[in-house]
């Protein structure tokens, strides 16, 4: 079983809609919980930055972290096309190891 | 404050040759960390060295080889290259303590190997 699943997508949204990303973790020792985005042929750049349970905002983004269900969230609001990117969940725990999704693919078309 | 550095930023080998990457991390930051990313694999874990010593070490075979330098600098040599060796290699570097451990990426090489 791999630590973090994620679907790749690719999930395609008209601009102004509301986005949604998911992923699903195994480990229950994991607290720190991280999206990323990657615009092609870059390298990915934090986005968001959770540590245990609850949500955090920023911006036109929010972080969900529901630990009873392993399962970690990202919402975009009003989406944009400059959100188009590929979009990675992260996990760590404090052993410094971290373990990523394979990415969701999004395009937000104008 | 600088970000993470990777040179070079493109590679172009030929099977059998080996290749060394480099990684300059954000100042201060004494972990650095190396992935390889396929489209099909997507972010694949390397090694990870702290205060030039190698802490954990991802499933790839000894011809990926790191080493980190006194001023947390790091390379990473990958030998005998393989056509299935052509990637994006990131580097990611972070203060590698408990708590607020963040990684920070480089903007990667990529490695062709035809």
């Amino acid at each position: 079983q791999k630590e973090v699943e994620q679907d790749p997508g690719p999930l395609s949204v008209p601009e102004g809609a509301i986005v949604s990303l998911n992923c699903t973790y195994s480990n229950s020792a994991f607290q720190y919980f991280m999206w990323y985005r990657q615009y092609s042929r870059k390298g990915p750049e934090l986005l968001m930055y959770t540590y245990s349970s609850g949500n955090k905002e920023d911006g036109r983004f929010t972080a969900q972290v529901d630990k009873s269900s392993k399962y970690i969230s990202l919402f975009i609001r009003d989406s944009q096309p400059s959100d188009s990117a590929t979009y990675l969940c992260a996990v760590s725990n404090t052993g410094n190891q971290f373990y990523f999704g394979t990415g969701t693919s999004l395009t937000v078309i104008p | 404050k600088a970000g993470v550095t990777q040179t070079p930023r493109y590679l172009i080998k030929t099977r059998g040759q080996q290749v060394t990457l480099s990684c300059s991390p954000i100042s201060g930051h004494r972990s650095v960390s190396w992935y390889q990313q396929t489209p099909g694999q997507g972010l694949q874990f390397l090694f990870e060295y702290f205060s030039e010593t190698q802490r954990n070490k991802g499933n790839f075979p000894g011809r990926f080889s790191g080493r980190q330098f006194s001023n947390s600098r790091s390379e990473m040599n990958v030998s005998t290259l393989e056509l299935g060796d052509s990637a994006l290699y990131l580097c990611a570097s972070s203060n590698g303590g408990v708590r607020q451990n963040i990684q920070y990426f480089g903007a990667g090489t990529r490695l062709s190997v035809l």
